[in-house]
């Protein structure tokens, strides 16, 4: 199975700054990623699929980045509507598995 | 809008047997591959099962043999049959709707549709 490595677990940042969140896969995943956020309480929204493209409404402040093992999610300028929890997920293969996480919380 | 709404989760003792199900509304339900996840209490994320427009079923070695994903596409409803459940299996169960995106001559899945999921408790 494909492990996959999200980093970090947790991060404590003030509005406007920016965040980079990446996920490390244990083997190539040839770009078959996608990104999610969980607001507290709700189910995950789609953010990215791709590794690189933006779900329909998401804002242009989110982006993906990435190829091989490595991959990455950058929010500009983060908004207070941008903290919560974000998971990665691969789709190169079976089982589909998920990074662990990384919870984001208001400095 | 598309919709996904879970049901029938609940309270069931190790050993027993559960079914959910998701109404699926705003969309041809038909035509698309859908699947469940399912939350742990330490909010890991868990893919659980998948079933193809076509009927074809996928699953991960720990429900395999347990679990079994179907669907009605007159009633446009997808079902999970549980059973021989653990303490393991307690979790939030979310529907998702799965979608190919087609570049080239590769194929990228994603879950693009959620639902607000149905809990479901293993416990003595």
């Amino acid at each position: 199975d494909i492990q996959m490595t999200q980093s970090p677990a947790s991060l404590s940042v003030s509005v406007g700054e920016t965040v980079t969140i990446t996920c490390r896969a244990s083997e190539n995943i040839y770009s078959n990623l996608a990104w999610y956020q969980q607001k507290q309480g709700k189910s995950p929204q789609l953010l990215v699929y791709a590794a690189t493209n933006l779900a329909d409404g998401v804002p242009s402040r989110f982006s993906g980045s990435g190829s091989g093992t490595q991959y990455s999610l950058k929010i500009n300028s983060l908004q207070s509507e941008d903290f919560g929890s974000y998971y990665c997920q691969h789709f190169w293969g079976t089982p589909w598995t998920f990074g662990g996480g990384t919870k984001l919380e208001i400095k | 809008e598309v919709k996904l709404v879970e049901s029938g989760g609940g309270l069931v003792k190790p050993g027993g047997s559960l079914k959910l199900s998701c109404a699926a509304s705003g969309f041809t339900f038909s035509s698309y591959a859908m699947s469940w996840v399912r939350q742990t209490p330490e909010k890991r994320l868990e893919w659980v099962a998948s079933i193809s427009s076509g009927g074809s079923t996928y699953y991960p070695d720990s429900v395999k043999g347990r679990f079994t994903i179907s669907r009605d596409n007159a009633r446009n409803i997808l079902y999970l049959q549980m059973s021989s459940l653990r303490s393991e299996d307690t979790a939030m169960y979310y529907c998702a709707r799965a979608k190919t995106y087609y570049y080239g001559s590769s194929s990228y899945w994603y879950f693009d549709v959620w639902g607000a999921g149905t809990t479901v408790t293993v416990s003595s």
